[in-house]
């Protein structure tokens, strides 16, 4: 099936710091991809959908200009946690769609995940 | 009321035994339906995909949809230790664009 890759898998930085990860589709083309927001024992919160080639649409409550998101090629994006505080750290999980092999309807494939700690 | 409403468990089963995860959605325009498994510290991985009513197997597990009711359900037939997780229910809202998740259904089955 289709593959989503992240970096990094995990990344610890300092309350103050921009942490950026990035979220490839290794086998096939992604116009559109998702980021997702996981904290512990809660389920995936959809951040923002991040368009090739145009602005991101983000989530009601999602303040768009720390989290900066920059789809900047059919293949890639990224999202940039501007100054990073400990509220922040969570599980940032990408996917794309793309076409199920066994039939026609597209369904979600998700990236690893990158685990965000902020001290 | 929350889009995608699942019991939060956790489940407890024994092996070898049907486990039955369910899951009520409010868009009822909602086309697709999915049922992913997520173990701790990972990302949700795909079981199973469900588009009209009625029942889907594959394997040992079996979706079920009812759209007049809104309600999609997964059965786990001889469940194992192994599907010890928490297994979340999406759909894909009516513009066919969004995914929208659940919270989860943390799964035990005790060997």
């Amino acid at each position: 099936g289709a593959v989503v890759s992240q970096h990094p898998s995990w990344v610890i930085c300092k309350s103050g710091t921009s942490v950026k990860i990035e979220c490839r589709s290794l086998d096939f083309q992604a116009t559109t991809m998702f980021w997702y927001r996981q904290f512990p024992k809660q389920s995936l919160m959809l951040m923002a959908t991040s368009n090739e080639g145009s602005k991101a649409t983000y989530e009601q409550g999602v303040e768009k200009d720390k989290f900066l998101i920059n789809h900047a090629s059919l293949t890639l994006s990224t999202l940039t946690v501007t100054s990073a505080h400990p509220e922040d750290s969570s599980f940032y999980i990408c996917s794309a769609p793309g076409r199920m092999t066994s039939g026609s309807t597209d369904t979600q494939y998700f990236g690893p995940g990158t685990r965000l700690t902020v001290l | 009321q929350k889009e995608v409403e699942q019991n939060s468990g956790p489940l407890s089963v024994p092996e070898g035994a049907i486990a039955s995860l369910n899951c009520t959605y409010s868009d009822r325009g909602s086309q697709s339906f999915f049922w992913y498994r997520q173990y701790s510290g990972k990302s949700p991985e795909l079981i199973m995909s469900i588009y009209s009513n009625g029942d889907k197997e594959d394997g040992r597990f079996t979706a079920q949809l009812n759209k007049a009711s809104q309600y999609v359900s997964l059965l786990i037939r001889d469940s194992q230790p192994s599907d010890s997780a928490t297994y979340l229910c999406a759909v894909t809202t009516s513009g066919g664009f969004k995914t929208i998740f659940g919270a989860g259904t943390r799964l035990f089955v005790k060997a």
